[in-house]
């Protein structure tokens, strides 16, 4: 069974730095694009951060750019998000997933089916 | 790229068809997806490539469009319908959300 469980969240002061974890487990997150998406308290979803299958090539949304940093580690087949700087407006849950596309089209499962995985999220509060 | 969905709720019935928007700010071909989300659950993929339906998920859901502008469509509206949906835009990093559209009973 495919999971991916986010470990680390937890109450910041602003300023202050948390490491997100995400342990995989069905599949090897070296096959597939990772990335991170947030949701605020009762708003919408945000695409944070990628980390390529390859673990060459790292994106990150403006919102976190210098301030976040994705990375992974397959002996573990775990992906990491480091967030430094955080601020009141990084509240929210972290969700780790993976989307089923890259560079070269849709990742499928089957014929008819993308792979679509992700985390139960991990709520990261950044208050004083 | 922006992506503007809309509307951002609606209201509708149980058997009630229901169409939501999803607008490109550029040119986007067909990198988009439709998202469900329930409460306190992760996002689940319902459409990909704009009108291809995910496998396990109910016919009554349809995507179309191309370009800028996109459509999700369910025809016949069940219970468990009543979620949030969100198109995303995956032709360029950053990857963006639309707003979401809440349908409720």
């Amino acid at each position: 069974e495919v999971q991916l469980v986010e470990s680390g969240g937890g109450l910041v002061k602003p300023g202050g730095s948390l490491r997100l974890s995400c342990a995989a487990s069905g599949f090897a997150v070296s096959t597939y694009n990772m990335h991170w998406v947030r949701q605020a308290p009762g708003k919408g979803l945000e695409w944070l951060s990628c980390i390529s299958k390859n673990g060459a090539t790292l994106y990150y949304a403006d919102s976190v750019w210098g301030r976040f940093t994705i990375s992974r580690d397959s002996a573990q087949n775990s992906v990491y998000l480091q967030m430094n700087s955080l601020r009141t407006e990084d509240t929210a849950v972290y969700f780790c997933v993976c989307l089923g596309f890259d560079g070269s089209g849709y990742n499928y499962l089957s014929p008819t089916t993308v792979v679509d995985y992700w985390g139960r999220g991990a709520l990261v509060t950044v208050s004083s | 790229i922006q992506m503007t969905q809309s509307p951002s709720s609606l209201s509708a019935y149980v058997g009630d068809r229901v169409t939501i928007t999803c607008r490109a700010s550029q040119d986007i071909r067909s990198h988009l997806d439709w998202y469900q989300q329930k409460p306190g659950k992760a996002p689940k993929r319902l459409i990909y490539a704009a009108s291809t339906l995910q496998g396990g998920v109910p016919s009554r859901f349809s995507g179309s469009g191309s370009g800028t502008e996109f459509t999700l469509t369910i025809s016949g509206l069940q219970p468990e319908d009543f979620a949030t949906y969100y198109c995303l835009q995956h032709i360029h990093v950053p990857l963006t959300f639309g707003g979401g559209t809440k349908v409720e009973i």
